[in-house]
């Protein structure tokens, strides 16, 4: 069975501009996780969708959204890029919400110069 | 409020146990995971624990849980160097509905030959 796949693998933008991230769960799994690693803050959540519903939002600016399509495959989007956004920003995927066993992808690196 | 504290570092020798220690101030804490990262990948689980066992083994991982003292330690038999990497603790809070993951910053597991 396929893992949770993110797409792209790395990426270079720059300040102010926007970026649009893709993580595709495993086959079944209808529930998505995001999550922001850097090496000051470590892993941090950002949000959780199940059945194209948000259920739970970490604590990011509005400049961080995501969403999440009828075939559970998600998307999260950041405008106006600042420096700081550089990270690796990983999905996981559950078979349902509050799903004990979530599987991550091997992320996206965001550089932003 | 949750916390996840871990050590940063550990080094072993090849065929020794490893230990890594990892508390958490959540009380209502339902999963306690462990998740392993090498280089340049995302998270492998590698195995979690519910909050009312006291124990679970799988192969060469152990895991303990001291709820009192919530305590959660990772024992890796025969280590071996391809058990290099960086091992995170995470807490998922019994919120019925939500998957979020608490992680530790991470401890460094060195295996020299």
């Amino acid at each position: 069975k396929a893992g949770v796949t993110q797409t792209p693998r790395y990426l270079i933008k720059t300040r102010g501009q926007q970026v649009t991230l893709s993580c595709s769960p495993i086959s079944g799994h209808r529930s998505v996780s995001w999550y922001q690693q850097t090496p000051g803050q470590g892993l941090q959540f950002l949000f959780e969708y199940f059945s194209e519903t948000q259920r739970n939002k970490g604590n990011f600016p509005g400049r961080f959204s995501g969403r999440q399509f009828s075939n559970s495959r998600s998307e999260m989007n950041v405008s106006t890029l600042e420096l700081g956004d550089s990270a690796l920003y990983l999905c996981a995927s559950s078979w349902r919400e509050g799903d004990n066993e979530q599987f991550f992808g091997p992320g996206t690196r965001l550089t932003v110069l | 409020g949750e916390d996840v504290e871990q050590s940063l570092f550990l080094s072993v020798r090849e065929g020794d146990s490893s230990v890594i220690n990892c508390t958490y101030t959540d009380s209502s804490s339902t999963y306690l995971y462990w998740y392993k990262q090498e280089p340049g990948a995302g998270l492998q689980l590698l195995t979690y624990i519910f909050s009312n066992m006291d124990m679970k083994q799988d192969q060469r991982l152990t895991v303990l849980l001291n709820k009192k003292d919530k305590h959660l330690s990772l024992r890796i038999a025969d280590t071996q160097t391809g058990d290099s990497a960086i091992y995170f603790c995470a807490e998922s809070m019994a919120i019925v509905g939500y998957s979020t993951l608490t992680f530790g910053k991470g401890t460094m597991l060195l295996v020299s030959p």
